[in-house]
């Protein structure tokens, strides 16, 4: 079964400071893709980053990276120097080449960013 | 300007009622998909669609139903038989494929009086 599990509900960090948001993943598919959302309070749902199972580079998308551990089955996502319109809630996703239609959710975490 | 409409942004439901969420979109998307997400909780699959006239169940597709008759659009019937309470329903669409994205619309938020 395919799963994605965030295991931060919540973190406070300073502004300007770096900030890891975890996320693990469980599938048996060696072909699939990893997502990152951003959900801030007005509720639409922002794409940040995608990442490959087959790409060898980790993702980077301006202020955001994704650290991709393939074997450990991670992809964290790194926020540089963080601001405070970065505080939203932040979802990891997982979409698998067998069920390519579907996409699979974390539960999320709360990130706030403190002046 | 592309993308994904979802109207009434707000919406009353009384126990007993059924009601039906509008999503429109104009990205040519082969694929629509619809989610609920609780207060303070990720995003359950209610029902998707990779083509017209064909969709399939999600994770929690009781007390909902769907149509998909047009490419753009595919409407969510929230039945009398859904007791969920107040939630909020996004809407989104794809290209098929795993390396694609969703894009979302802005949600509608549902709440059972």
């Amino acid at each position: 079964a395919q799963k994605i599990t965030q295991t931060q509900p919540g973190m406070f960090v300073q502004e300007k400071e770096a900030v890891t948001l975890d996320c693990t993943y469980d599938t048996s598919d060696q072909s699939y893709g990893l997502f990152w959302y951003k959900q801030p309070s007005s509720g639409e749902m922002i794409f940040l980053i995608y990442q490959g199972s087959y790409d060898e580079q980790n993702a980077t998308e301006g202020r955001y990276s994704l650290n991709f551990q393939k074997a450990r089955k991670s992809a964290n996502l790194v926020i540089s120097a963080s601001q405070l319109g970065d505080s939203a809630m932040y979802f990891c996703a997982m979409r698998v080449y067998s069920s390519a239609s579907k996409i699979i959710f974390g539960s999320g975490t709360r990130l706030s960013i403190r002046p | 300007d592309g993308g994904i409409t979802q109207s009434p942004k707000y919406l009353f439901r009384k126990e007993g009622q059924n009601v039906t969420l509008s999503c429109e979109q104009n990205l040519n998307h082969d694929a629509m998909y619809w989610y609920r997400q609780d207060p303070g909780q990720g995003l359950r699959l209610i029902y998707y669609s990779q083509i017209v006239n064909d969709f399939q169940k999600g994770d929690i597709a009781e007390g909902y139903s769907v149509s998909r008759e047009k490419k753009e659009s595919f409407p969510l019937t929230v039945t009398s038989a859904q007791k969920h309470p107040t939630a909020f329903y996004l809407c989104a669409s794809s290209i098929q494929g795993q390396a694609y994205e969703q894009y979302f619309g802005p949600g509608t938020r549902l709440t059972v009086t």
